[in-house]
């Protein structure tokens, strides 16, 4: 069971936008710590895709946006495309595990 | 271009030690701020960061794993080296190593590069 928790699943047809939450605890994003989000597409390494909650590193298209709110964070995809079929997951630090933790993944699936 | 890539053996036996290389390119581990980390995904499963090394050759480890874990760099050779003792069939996974963007703290970093990842059984 991961400290920060995501839904196992999120859909949306091509063109709609979609949300994947990331809940944590005081421990962790309530505390301040930053929110990092990435992505990992069937069968390779994860990429990162936003940092420090609201970042994109470059490459990375402005359909993606992160957002950070008490002990929550959350990812936007807008225009949904064919290609963002991926598995998505936030990662943060607890104070408790003194270390860098990740959320459980949410599959994406383009209807 | 930052590049990592992980090797070492495919198949271990339950109770031996693992030992996994990072090699990299395009970054200088004596560099300020710069880490390289360990992370592992089991089949189906999510991400489970392992291990940190910094620049200053100061370390983290995950809390549960502490015992089993060392982390080493050799500068000259652009190598960061993980071992994992007495593996257990729980352990297998695909291992990652990553590097972490300079210039944030511990408590914020973020792996920006990752290497391919290398699947590592345990079994007897």
């Amino acid at each position: 069971q991961s400290v920060l928790t995501q839904p196992p699943s999120v859909s949306g047809a091509p063109g709609q936008r979609v949300t994947i939450s990331c809940t944590g605890s005081i421990s962790n994003i309530g505390a301040n710590y930053d929110v990092h989000w990435y992505q990992q597409l069937p069968g390779t390494a994860p990429t990162l895709l936003i940092y420090a909650n609201n970042n994109r590193p470059s490459g990375v298209p402005d359909r993606f946006s992160g957002s950070k709110s008490g002990a929550s964070a959350s990812l936007a995809v807008t225009g949904l495309q064919a290609e963002d079929e991926a598995t998505y997951y936030c990662q943060s630090y607890d104070s408790r595990l003194s270390g860098s933790v990740f959320g459980g993944g949410t599959k994406l699936t383009v209807l | 271009q930052i590049t990592l890539k992980e090797s070492g053996p495919t198949l271990v036996k339950p109770t031996q030690t693992l030992t996994l290389t990072c090699t990299f390119s395009g970054f200088s581990l004596s560099t300020n701020e710069v880490a390289v980390g360990w992370i592992r995904q089991s089949p189906g499963k999510a991400l489970e960061w392992l291990a940190l090394i910094y620049w200053d050759d100061n370390k983290r480890y995950r809390p549960s794993l502490k015992s089993r874990l060392t982390i080493t760099k050799d500068t000259s050779k652009n190598h960061v080296v993980l071992t994992m003792t007495n593996m257990d069939p729980v352990d297998t996974a695909t291992y990652y190593c990553a590097h972490t963007a300079p210039g944030y703290s511990y408590g914020n970093l973020h792996f920006d590069y990752w290497g391919q990842g290398t699947l590592v059984t345990v079994s007897s």
